[in-house]
């Protein structure tokens, strides 16, 4: 248990309205990652952090932002949600400082845009 | 470029039957590591192994073990004796030593189902 929390668990929200999504960690991990889950996809970065106020893009991070204010938060945001944002969402944190150490998982945020 | 290929989407067994689900990858670093990651039912992804591209020896943990072979580019995973509770998507992906902050690049995972 990497102690990774995410909120919410599960989200419906409308077309065009704005939603952020909550990464928690209690281990002060530097590196956090934002990924998205989708059939026939597999996970796809959207945006991580690598440290206070440090954020980089990843593959798919058209329509998202994220924030990181506190070491223990991650935060993504869709400024104006749109139904190809309705997937599963998960937060990662990665358990060292070299770009190859195991990365873990947070419990997902099903989020559902209709 | 980086890629992972997961060919088999499904597999479907029987239990205690012997499973190998395959994983070929892409990259031009020298140094990388693999990794497996198993999808329950119910949703989390959990950690499974992490392998680097200098150690080619196989590894068992149970049930559980893992074929690394540079020369096909393969990192293969078998379940020896599987059981219903092994059902789940299982996700091979990478990681490259020479990229800061860099994502894991998964494949899009095999199913497989045992069932009773």
């Amino acid at each position: 248990d990497a102690g990774i929390t995410q909120s919410p668990r599960h989200k419906v929200t409308e077309t065009g309205t704005p939603v952020t999504l909550r990464c928690h960690q209690t281990e002060n991990h530097r590196y956090m990652y934002w990924y998205r889950q989708d059939p026939g996809h597999g996970l796809r970065l959207i945006h991580y952090s690598y440290g206070v106020k440090d954020t980089d893009k990843g593959e798919v991070s058209d329509g998202y932002s994220v924030s990181r204010s506190k070491t223990e938060d991650f935060l993504l945001t869709l400024e104006s949600a749109t139904s190809s944002q309705t997937s599963v969402y998960f937060c990662a944190i990665r358990a060292g400082l070299a770009s190859t150490d195991t990365q873990y998982f947070g419990p997902g945020t099903r989020l559902t845009v209709l | 470029a980086q890629k992972v290929t997961q060919a088999q989407t499904e597999i479907s067994v029987v239990e205690k039957e012997d499973v190998t689900l395959d994983c070929v990858y892409e990259t031009r670093d020298t140094t990388y590591y693999l990794f497996w990651y198993k999808q329950p039912p119910s949703g989390e992804l959990v950690f499974l192994i992490r392998r680097n591209s200098f150690d080619e020896q196989n590894e068992i943990s149970g049930r559980y073990s893992w074929n690394f072979q540079k020369s096909t580019s393969s990192f293969n995973f078998t379940i020896t004796a599987s059981q219903v509770v092994d059902s789940a998507v299982y996700f091979c992906a990478l990681s490259e030593a020479n990229q800061a902050g860099t994502a894991l690049i998964f494949g899009k995972g095999t199913t497989l189902s045992v069932s009773s």
